[in-house]
């Protein structure tokens, strides 16, 4: 099962700060949080991910709140090309690997004009 | 540098045949996993191949089978197939290293269609 929940859906305008919540309660010390993006159909699309401090990318910001129970995805100008299913996963760093990524519902977030 | 490609990107097959797709890694990558999208039950881990070998395994009924060459490109198998197998199959790539935090690179899909 998935770790994370989200709210089902989001609107956002065109323009705006889109601000995506996630809460991960029983996240471990050594789980990263993960945030991806499918548009329709299409493959999942890597957007940034962070372990205890906030980071930064082209794409979005992604603020880990310092119990690390929570994180929200910043996308700081939304366009109407975000409109996607956010994903966020928790991940843990497994010696030996195993890639499985466990993927809950997402967040549906529609960009409007 | 390409990205993870995924062949054929569509497919349409009847019940009780099979289906062998295709995934190419990014370059360097020696990690493969795959995922099955459905409506209903979202997107869930198949398995993962590293060097050739199965390294994890969802919760698939043995139909759905694949395996990994020396140069990293995957294959997943699904015989006899059923109408409930009719998904987007989705392919992912990492670099693979001894601990599993790299991120995860995923395909543009193949769509098969059972009918």
């Amino acid at each position: 099962d998935a770790k994370t929940t989200q709210p089902t859906s989001m609107d956002c305008a065109e323009g705006r700060a889109a601000n995506l919540p996630c809460n991960h309660s029983t996240i471990s010390g050594n789980e990263y949080v993960y945030w991806y993006r499918q548009i329709h159909s299409q493959g999942p699309q890597y957007i940034i991910h962070g372990l205890k401090n906030n980071e930064t990318n082209e794409m979005a910001s992604l603020i880990i709140t310092e119990d690390r129970k929570s994180s929200t995805l910043i996308l700081p100008h939304a366009t109407l090309r975000d409109t996607a299913v956010y994903y966020c996963i928790v991940r843990g760093a497994h010696q030996g690997g195993s890639e499985k990524l466990v993927f809950g519902k997402g967040t549906k977030l529609t960009v409007n004009p | 540098k390409a990205g993870v490609t995924q062949t054929p990107r569509y497919l349409i097959k009847t019940r009780g045949q099979q289906v062998t797709l295709s995934c190419s890694p990014i370059s360097g990558h020696r990690s493969v996993s795959w995922y099955q999208q459905t409506p209903g039950q979202g997107l869930q881990f198949l398995f993962e191949y590293f060097s050739e070998t199965q390294r994890n395994k969802g919760n698939f009924p043995g139909r759905f089978s694949g395996r990994q060459f020396s140069n990293s490109r995957s294959e997943m198998n699904v015989s006899t197939l059923e109408l409930g197998d009719s998904a987007l199959y989705l392919c992912a790539s990492t670099k693979g290293g001894k601990w599993a935090t790299d991120t995860q690179y995923f395909g543009p899909g193949t769509r098969l269609t059972v009918l």
